[in-house]
């Protein structure tokens, strides 16, 4: 089982759509999670951290079920400018590491 | 403030030669990491430094090299590139935020390497 696990995608989307996606991570010791965007031929880029409570940041909703092993990125009234791919990065262990593990990205369309 | 920058951006090599990529922050950046990306792949971490004059292996060091003399650069060496090390190299630093115990990355533009 890969540590960090995502649908590749696509999702297509029309503008305007709610769309959610999942993460799922194998190790239960896992401390850190994010939500970082790339687009095409780009550096990823950070669009949340993902905390115990749940966060919001505007149109985005990022929530964490450790019970279950998976983060969720929840955007809502989709954007043309929101195609992209987005990855799911955990710290799988406590502090004193940096090896941050990257999903392999789940694509985003959205129409027109 | 350029964040992080990457040189070069663009390179291709016969398998064989050798080349350097160099990574620079202006951010003042503890920690700084050397990824790199292919197709169908997660980001994989090459090696990393948590401060000048520290490196440490990451997933998939084999065949790669770094230093961090100063405290704003890491280089990534390619002593005898081969066509397996065709891939997209992105560079990262970032620093620990002590209250939440985590840390954001930020990347460089990234460098297409292709060796033929």
């Amino acid at each position: 089982r890969k540590e960090v696990e995502q649908d590749p995608g696509p999702f297509n989307v029309p503008e305007g759509a709610t769309v959610a996606f999942n993460c799922t991570y194998s190790n239960s010791a896992s401390q850190s999670f994010f939500w970082y965007r790339q687009d095409c031929r780009k550096e990823p880029k950070l669009l949340m951290s993902v905390y115990s409570s749940g966060n919001e940041d505007g149109r985005f909703t990022a929530q964490l079920n450790r019970a279950s092993q998976y983060i969720s990125l929840l955007i809502r009234d989709s954007k043309l400018s929101d195609s992209a791919t987005y990855l799911c990065v955990v710290n799988p262990t406590t502090s004193g590491t940096y090896k941050y593990i990257f999903g392999t990205g789940t694509r985003l369309k959205v129409l027109a | 403030n350029a964040g992080v920058t990457q040189t070069p951006k663009f390179r291709v090599l016969k398998t064989g030669q050798s080349m350097t990529l160099l990574c620079a922050q202006d951010m003042n950046h503890e920690y700084m990491y050397w990824y790199r990306q292919d197709p169908g792949m997660g980001l994989r971490l090459i090696h990393y430094s948590v401060g000048e004059g520290t490196t440490a292996k990451g997933e998939v060091p084999d065949g790669y090299n770094v230093s961090r003399l100063k405290k704003q650069n890491f280089l990534l060496g390619l002593e005898s590139a081969a066509p397996s090390q065709t891939s997209v190299y992105f560079c990262a630093s970032s620093n620990r935020n002590r209250v939440v115990r985590t840390d954001t990355q930020y990347f460089g533009p990234g460098t297409r390497l292709t060796v033929l």
